[in-house]
This record gives C-alpha cells, sequence and structure tokens, in this order.
C-alpha cells in the first residue's frame, strides 16, 4: 500500500518485557515521527528522524526507550523492560520533506503491559 | 498550562446544523495550527491547517485563526453523523523546535 504501516498492530507484554515496534513510513519521506498516545489523550511527542539522522529525542520519557532508523526508511521503537505506565498506542508519522506541515500517520501499535 | 487546551467534550450537535470546536494554545511562538480527525480505534487524519490571522474555507470545513487571542477554531456546516469523531487541535512552533503539539481532543458526536 500507499500509506505509512506499522506493526504489529496489536502486543501485549508482561511487565518487564522487551518490545520492539516497527514502522515504515511512505517511501522517499525523509521524516519519520514517532507519538505516544495514551488513552483519551492527544499523540504526544516522542522522537523525530530526518533520514537516518535522529535529530530529536526530547519526548522518549526514559533510557527504556529506544529509536533506531538505520538506513533512512523503516524505523523501530525499541521499549525495554517494559512497565504498565507503557500501556499506549504508538504512532508513526511520516513527511515528506523537512518541516513540511502535511504529516501521514501510520495506523499505530496498541501496546499493554500487564 | 498544557500548550494546546481543549475541552474534551462530549459536544453534541444534531445532523446538519453547525459544529463549533475551540482550541486555545499558549505559544506565541506557534506559527502553524492543524486540526486532526480521529476516529475511534483509529489514527489521526488532518483535515485542515491554517498559518494566517482569519479564516480557511475547505468544503463544510472552517478554521479560523486570531493570534491576538491565541485561539484557534473549527466549524463544521450541514454536520453529518459521520463526522462524529474526535477532534485535535495542533500547534507548530519555533520555540518548540518545530514540533507539532497535540490537545488533548474534543469528542464530537453528531446527533441523527
Amino acid at each position: 500500500g500507499a500509506g505509512v504501516s506499522q506493526s504489529p498492530r496489536y502486543k501485549v507484554a508482561k511487565r518487564g518485557q522487551d518490545v520492539a515496534l516497527r514502522c515504515d513510513p511512505i517511501s522517499g519521506h525523509v521524516s519519520l515521527f514517532w507519538y505516544q498516545q495514551a488513552l483519551g489523550q492527544g499523540p504526544e511527542f516522542l522522537t523525530y528522524f530526518q533520514n537516518e539522522a535522529q535529530l530529536d529525542k526530547s519526548g522518549l520519557p526514559s533510557d527504556r526507550f529506544f529509536a533506531e532508523r538505520p538506513e533512512g526508511s523503516v524505523s523501530t521503537l525499541k521499549i525495554q523492560r517494559t512497565q504498565q505506565e507503557d500501556s499506549a498506542v504508538y504512532l508513526c508519522a511520516s513527511s515528506l520533506m523537512v518541516n513540511t506541515d502535511t504529516q501521514y500517520f501510520g495506523p499505530g501499535t496498541r501496546l499493554t503491559v500487564l | 498550562q498544557k500548550e494546546v487546551e481543549q475541552n474534551s467534550g462530549p459536544l453534541s450537535v444534531p445532523e446538519g446544523a453547525i459544529a463549533s470546536l475551540n482550541c486555545t494554545y499558549s505559544d506565541r511562538g506557534s506559527q502553524s495550527f492543524f486540526w486532526y480527525r480521529q476516529y475511534s480505534g483509529k489514527s489521526p487524519e488532518l483535515i485542515m491547517f491554517i498559518y494566517s490571522n482569519g479564516d480557511k474555507e475547505d468544503g463544510r470545513f472552517t478554521a479560523q485563526l486570531n493570534k491576538a487571542s491565541q485561539y484557534v477554531s473549527l466549524l463544521i456546516r450541514d454536520s453529518q453523523p459521520s463526522d462524529s469523531a474526535t477532534y485535535l487541535c495542533a500547534a507548530r512552533s519555533l520555540n518548540r523546535d518545530d514540533k507539532i503539539i497535540f490537545g488533548k481532543g474534543t469528542r464530537l458526536h453528531i446527533l441523527p
């Protein structure tokens, strides 16, 4: 498809487990964003990539969160030693150019930590 | 104070009426403003963005921006049941390294 895809769509983890969430942006999109959306809240910024460079990771809530985009396309968000407060929907968005206002969101990964 | 504030609702509007959604922002450095629609269990989709004071119309949607009052609104004319969703207001600011900051959204319910 032509849109942003994310996998898995749903993930249940036991507290303490590590998880990896994948984002496939729209082909050719330079910018990639990760957001965390808790129930009843708006998306909260986590981190931003321009091609393979992680230019902003100020929104990552702790050092248990790590993101990469090694070849400037697919990105992975990894959460180590998951905690219950990590339960949320993790949204990935991409945009064609730097500082372009139109971001296209993927369907999200719903993470539930038991 | 949250940077982008919205009434969480729900806002109930009869079908065919005008729905008015409001948003305020605290950062005067904000330059771009967005309205996203999010259906339950789905991802946000961009409806409109606005940069300049005044109104911007697109079909049944009108975005309004008043930078002096730090206020953004979205009007939906001839509301349809399919407009029932959560509407997220967002702002982008150079003071925040161009990050887009979202409000928590307003739930809109169109009554058939």
